[in-house]
This record gives C-alpha cells, sequence and structure tokens, in this order.
C-alpha cells in the first residue's frame, strides 16, 4: 500500500535553533499533506494543511511564522520548527490523503526534543 | 465541521474478555471514519476504517466496529482481548475529499490484565 516517510524519527536540537522534518509520499502524489502534533498522552492535533505550491492554512492557534510549512513538490513538505524551545518538544506526525481513493496514510513521526 | 468524540478515556479489561471501545461522530455530510492503534512511543497503525459499503468492517488483529449512521457511531470491539492489545486507540473522522484532514478524538486507552 501507499506509504509516507517522515524524516528523522527523533531529533534533540539546543534551544533557539531550528529544526527541518520532511515528510514525503512514496508511491502516490499528494497536492495536500497535514501535521499533527501530539503531547504526551494526548490526542493529535491537526496543526496546518500543506497545500503543494501554495501557501499552508495553519489551524487556530498555531504560530505561522514558528512552524514553516513547505510543499514544493507532490511528493514532498517539510516542517520547520523555527528558534525552538523546550515547550516546542513534541511529537509530529506527517499525514497525506490517496486523491484516488481517499485513504489516509501517515508517517512514522517524528519526535522532537528541544534542550 | 466534523468532530469525534470518545466516550471513555480508560478501559481496564481481563485477558480474554471481550471489549467495546465506543467512538461517536458529528457531521452534516457523509464521512470516512478511521480507527488507529498506539503502541508507546511509536506512531499510528490503522486498524480498520469504513469509506462505504457494508457497515460492519473488519479490521486487523480480531477488531471489527460497525457503522451505525442513525445513531452517528462507529465503536470498535474485540471478542477476546490479550495483553498485546494493551494500547491507545483513536477513533478518527474525514470527508470524502482528498484535501480533509482527519480530526482525532481524544483517544481510549486500553488495558489488559491477566
Amino acid at each position: 500500500g501507499a506509504v509516507v516517510s517522515q524524516h528523522p524519527s527523533w531529533v534533540i536540537c539546543k534551544s533557539g535553533t531550528s529544526v527541518k522534518i520532511e515528510c514525503r509520499s512514496l508511491d502516490f502524489q499528494a497536492t495536500t499533506m497535514f501535521w499533527y502534533r501530539q503531547f504526551p498522552k494526548q490526542s493529535l492535533m491537526l496543526m496546518a494543511t500543506s497545500n503543494e505550491g501554495s501557501k499552508a492554512t495553519y489551524e487556530q492557534g498555531v504560530e505561522k511564522d514558528k512552524f514553516l510549512i513547505n510543499h514544493a513538490s507532490l511528493t514532498l513538505s517539510t516542517l520547520t520548527v523555527t528558534s525552538a524551545h523546550p515547550e516546542d518538544s513534541s511529537f509530529y506526525i506527517c499525514s497525506a490523503r490517496d486523491v484516488l481513493t481517499g485513504e489516509a496514510f501517515f508517517g512514522q513521526g517524528t519526535r522532537l526534543t528541544v534542550v | 465541521a466534523q468532530s469525534v468524540t470518545q466516550l471513555d478515556s480508560q478501559v481496564p479489561v481481563f485477558e480474554e474478555a471481550p471489549v467495546e471501545l465506543r467512538c461517536n461522530y458529528s457531521s452534516s455530510v457523509s464521512v470516512y471514519l478511521f480507527w488507529y492503534v498506539q503502541y508507546p512511543n511509536q506512531g499510528l497503525q490503522l486498524l480498520l476504517k469504513y469509506l462505504s459499503g457494508s457497515t460492519l468492517v473488519k479490521g486487523i488483529n480480531g477488531f471489527e466496529a460497525e457503522f451505525n449512521k442513525s445513531q452517528t457511531s462507529f465503536h470498535l470491539r474485540k471478542p477476546s482481548v490479550h495483553i498485546s492489545d494493551t494500547a491507545e486507540y483513536f477513533c478518527a473522522v474525514t470527508l470524502n475529499q482528498a484535501g480533509t484532514a482527519l480530526i482525532f478524538g481524544k483517544g481510549t486507552t486500553l488495558s489488559v490484565s491477566s
């Protein structure tokens, strides 16, 4: 079946630095990808919808200048956490839906720890 | 907008007992429904999905769910659980549009003990 690959699976960074997370759809084209955030023992919260070739749509309360999303091709979306702080530590998961079937596929997730 | 309510935050059961995890959704239009399982420090694994057709959906690991449009429910069931089923379970809803994200419930922690 279709696969979404997310990289890296975990990252530790210093406070104030930026971290980029990549999300690739491996065998289907994704004009739209989604980024979620999951705090420990909580559910997945939609952060933003990434649209190929246009600006991302952010959910209420999500800082677009802090979480930069780029969707430059039909198979790649990136999330950059800028000037990371410890409170940004979380599990970030990307998702894409197959245009033909409507099915949703999720990346493996990225555990970000900011120290 | 769509929303999902998982009625039980925690469900403790004994091994080999049956279990039902409840999920209700809200939507004014037709939806797709999903159940995912998440083990500690791991990503999501799809258990089953309802897109259309038969309202009884069978998934992996012996799980099944029934779509009930009149009650707007999509409860997950397993006739006999194992210790290894201990995990977090998420119900999710989305529209029949590829540009629409899945919206997740708050999750249900299933704890299976011997």
